[in-house]
């Protein structure tokens, strides 16, 4: 049984250009967190979702930040027009739908030049 | 405030002996769930321990257990016999009431000497 798995692992983009972050939860999870984490920070919460629906986003910047988990693929987190201080690590985590533990994935480093 | 509180930035330790990880929170909430996770330089987040609100006895894995103390909202992590592999950073983490999301502390970065 695969864990939750990123890719990329490791994304460098330039300032104004698009970063898509994809996730594939554990199998039979249909629960999905998204996380950033800051340089020396802890992470923080962003987004969480069921699948074709998203059901907190209170952690999410308003603007160009989005995220989507459909009925078939993986959960997708989209950052438009990234700027240096967009740069983090985001990691995902996903539970089955009875058990709230999180299991998390190894993250994607994001680095904006 | 501050939901979790980690006071220590950076604990040393020597190998085989015991330390003791601070972490204090802050909620109203009467059911609520309390996780440690443990992050090396590898940067994974890997699940240590989980202590629920309810639980009338400290959460124990291994050479990790939880000393919960709800009164003074503190859930300190005590890792026994140190292993140089412990050296990583350690974050308590909350989940409160009907909320599924996880707050996190500013973490404690461990250094296991020989």
């Amino acid at each position: 049984n695969a864990g939750v798995m990123q890719n990329p692992r490791h994304l460098v983009r330039r300032r104004g250009q698009e970063a898509r972050l994809r996730c594939s939860p554990m199998k039979g999870h249909s629960h999905v967190y998204w996380y950033r984490q800051l340089p020396e920070e802890g992470l923080k919460f962003m987004v969480y979702l069921q699948k074709e629906n998203i059901i907190d986003e209170s952690g999410m910047p308003k603007e160009r930040f989005s995220a989507e988990f459909p009925k078939e693929g993986p959960s997708i987190l989209r950052i438009q027009q990234v700027v240096r201080g967009d740069s983090a690590a985001y990691f995902c985590a996903s539970s089955p739908p009875i058990d709230n533990e999180q299991f998390f994935g190894p993250g994607t480093r994001l680095t904006v030049l | 405030a501050q939901k979790i509180t980690q006071t220590q930035p950076g604990m040393f330790v020597q190998e085989k002996e015991a330390v003791t990880l601070d972490c204090t929170y802050d909620t109203s909430d009467q059911s609520y769930g309390l996780f440690w996770y443990k992050q090396p330089s590898s940067g994974e987040m890997i699940f240590l321990i989980y202590q629920g609100s309810y639980d009338e006895q400290n959460a124990t894995e291994g050479r990790y257990s939880l000393n919960f103390q709800k009164a003074r909202k503190s859930a300190n992590l005590v890792i026994s016999a140190s292993q140089l592999g412990d050296s990583a950073m350690y974050f308590c983490a909350m989940r409160e009431g009907g909320y599924s999301t996880l707050t996190f502390g500013k973490g404690t970065m461990l250094l296991v000497s020989p």
